[in-house]
């Protein structure tokens, strides 16, 4: 399973655009990248998932470069309901048989009014 | 849609009993569930996989005999805590991996066990 490094912790002001750049530089070829987001004793909530270039969706952007060893996640102007713990995973769809999945420490976003 | 549910959301009980929480995919139909731990200020830890129709399969340092999973029918698994000890009090959540979307895992809200 590819491990994944994030920052620990992040703080950024309301309104404004937000990155969270998370590694996996042992991506393998059939890995997919996923984002999750985790309000406190809530389950994670699906945010987005990509394999490559840029997805978008209607909460936030994925981009992965070419070599795939990292990837950002974009959230076009913060509020104070986006302070969560992100999490970055890379796994294997089902048909290749790897479809666990590994937490890291994921990236906790605070927003200042 | 992709929605999965979680009874109960919190269980306290005594130290000794056993706990089943249940984990419901409500609108698709899912092969495989995950079972997960979190402690507080951590992250998920991976329990089990569930497969409908055949046994689960734990992870390195989890016991099997303590944590009991059933996955019974494509919409249901459930995580029996037995003879639950104090250190056993965690946030427990499931996922369950859909069908007909991207492979993505669903969660469910999380149940809250407390064991005094």
């Amino acid at each position: 399973l590819a491990k994944t490094t994030q920052p620990i912790s992040m703080d950024s002001y309301e309104g404004q655009e937000v990155n969270i750049t998370c590694s996996h530089n042992n991506i393998a070829t059939n890995d997919y990248i996923t984002w999750y987001q985790q309000f406190p004793s809530q389950g994670p909530r699906f945010i987005i998932q990509g394999y490559k270039t840029k997805v978008t969706n209607e909460v936030a952007s994925l981009f992965i470069p070419a070599d795939r060893k990292s990837s950002t996640l974009s959230l076009p102007r913060v509020s104070l309901s986006d302070t969560a713990v992100y999490y970055c995973l890379v796994g294997a769809p089902r048909n290749f048989g790897n479809e666990k999945l590994t937490f890291g420490t994921g990236t906790r976003l605070t927003i200042i009014p | 849609g992709a929605v999965v549910s979680q009874h109960p959301s919190w269980v306290i009980c005594k130290s000794g009993t056993s706990v089943k929480i249940e984990c419901r995919s409500l609108d698709f139909q899912a092969t495989t569930m995950f079972w997960y731990r979190q402690f507080p200020k951590q992250s998920l830890m991976l329990m089990a996989t569930s497969n409908e129709g055949s046994k689960a399969t734990y992870e390195q340092g989890v016991e099997k005999d303590k944590f009991l999973i059933n996955h019974a029918s494509l919409t249901l698994s459930t995580l029996t805590v037995t003879s639950a000890h104090p250190e056993d009090s965690s946030f427990y959540i499931c996922s369950a991996l859909g069908t007909g979307y991207t492979d993505t895992q669903y969660f469910g809200p999380g149940t809250r066990l407390t064991v005094l």
